[in-house]
Parts: C-alpha cells; sequence; structure tokens
C-alpha cells in the first residue's frame, strides 16, 4: 500500500531563509508524488509533480522538491522563504490502481514564516 | 475558467439530521474525487466517480454515507442521520482523465470545501 509519512508537524522560519519540508513515502511501484499548499479557507493547490521523468521537480512560487529513491524521500525546499507562504504543506502519493486515481495525503506540516 | 465549486461552504447541522453538500466540477472533467479532512489531519479518499459510475466507495466510512453523480456533472454528498464525528471539511476534486494517457499523473483540482459541523 501506499503511504507519506511528514517528519514535521510544524516548522518555523524567517523571511528570506530557506525553508525545507520533509517527506518520506512508502509505494510497492514507481510512485507520482505531489505537494499541495492549503492556506487558510482555500482550497488546495497544487505546487509540483513528480511522474518518473526528472528527479528534480521544479513547481510555483519558487519551490522545488526531489525524489531520491534510495532514501524513499521527496523534500520540498525554497531557498527564500516570503511572508506569504505561510500555509499547510501536504505530501501526496496518488493510489494509482486500474482506472483509480485517489490521493493519499500525508498529515500535512504548518509553516510559519516570522518576520 | 471557473474552478471546482462547492455549496453550502458552511453547514451546521444538529444531531440526526440528514445533509446533502453538492460539488460542481471543472466542465468536461471526466473524474471526480470527494475527500474528508478533519480537523488537523490531512484529507481523506471517500469515493470516486469516472462519469456517472461510482468506482470506488472505498473510503465511505459508513452506510450512512452516500454520494451520486447522475449525470456525470453535478455530485452531492449525502451523509444521513449525522453524528459529531462526521463534523469535517468536506473536499471535492476533478480531473481531466485525458491526463492519464500521457504520464501517471493525475493532476487534481479542488474546490474550496463544505465545513460541517455537526452538534
Amino acid at each position: 500500500a501506499q503511504s507519506v509519512t511528514q517528519l514535521d508537524s510544524h516548522v518555523s522560519v524567517s523571511e528570506g531563509t530557506p525553508v525545507l519540508l520533509r517527506c518520506n513515502y512508502s509505494s510497492s511501484y514507481s510512485p507520482s508524488l505531489f505537494w499541495y499548499v492549503q492556506h487558510p479557507n482555500k482550497g488546495l493547490q497544487l505546487l509540483l509533480k513528480y511522474t518518473s521523468a526528472a528527479t528534480l521537480v521544479k513547481g510555483i512560487n519558487g519551490f522545488e522538491a526531489e525524489f531520491k529513491k534510495s532514501e524513499t524521500s521527496f523534500h520540498l525546499t525554497k531557498p527564500s522563504a516570503h511572508m506569504s507562504d505561510a500555509a499547510e504543506y501536504f505530501c501526496v502519493v496518488s493510489d494509482r490502481r486500474g482506472s483509480q486515481g485517489n490521493l493519499i495525503f500525508g498529515k500535512g506540516t504548518k509553516l510559519s514564516v516570522k518576520p | 475558467g471557473a474552478g471546482v465549486s462547492q455549496s453550502p461552504r458552511y453547514k451546521v447541522a444538529k444531531r440526526g439530521q440528514d445533509v446533502a453538500l453538492r460539488c460542481d466540477p471543472i466542465s468536461g472533467h471526466v473524474s471526480l474525487f470527494w475527500y474528508q479532512q478533519a480537523l488537523g489531519q490531512g484529507p481523506e479518499f471517500l469515493t470516486y466517480f469516472q462519469n456517472e459510475a461510482q468506482l470506488d466507495k472505498s473510503g465511505l466510512p459508513s452506510d450512512r454515507f452516500f454520494a451520486e453523480r447522475p449525470e456525470g456533472s453535478v455530485s452531492t454528498l449525502k451523509i444521513q442521520r449525522t453524528q459529531q464525528e462526521d463534523s469535517a471539511v468536506y473536499l471535492c476534486a476533478s480531473s481531466d482523465s485525458r491526463q492519464r494517457r500521457d504520464t501517471k499523473s493525475y493532476e487534481q483540482y479542488f474546490g474550496p470545501g463544505t465545513r460541517l459541523t455537526v452538534t
């Protein structure tokens, strides 16, 4: 079965410093992996996705993630945090069985950005 | 274009009442998913439609939960005899199944959710 583990429930950084949100996955086959962001009272927005092409994936708003099969990791990074990055971030794996494609979410990491 | 919309945005129900939550997917999207997000948790899969066919309902927590998509567009999630543990945000997402032919990714577009509070 597919699963993701987000290693930190809360990460706090100062504005302008790097962001690292950690995620490990478990999958019985080569997975599709995603990062979604959820701002308060707003819908989930896709940041980036990995689909077995390049292992370094670039997303919106300056975020990147690197797929490392040997470490079963898909950590999300950003070189310099902005106040608007404060939100909840979810690491997600796709459960693809036949025609099904539901998403399996981690528990989320709340990112706080201090001025 | 318009994204996924859900109504109502907020619903307060007394325990034992029935509720109906509506999802309008992006026009032309074949696949539609419902998720439940409890407070402080990530969303959890409830059920999946491809057009009007409900292909997977393995995530529905009990037989009080029922979903339908009779014309392959708008979907309704119904919860009968609501209980306090049903309090959560219910998210709807849609995707264009044509994406499955080029990669194995499923880009799902999420609505804002319906926050259900059962008192």
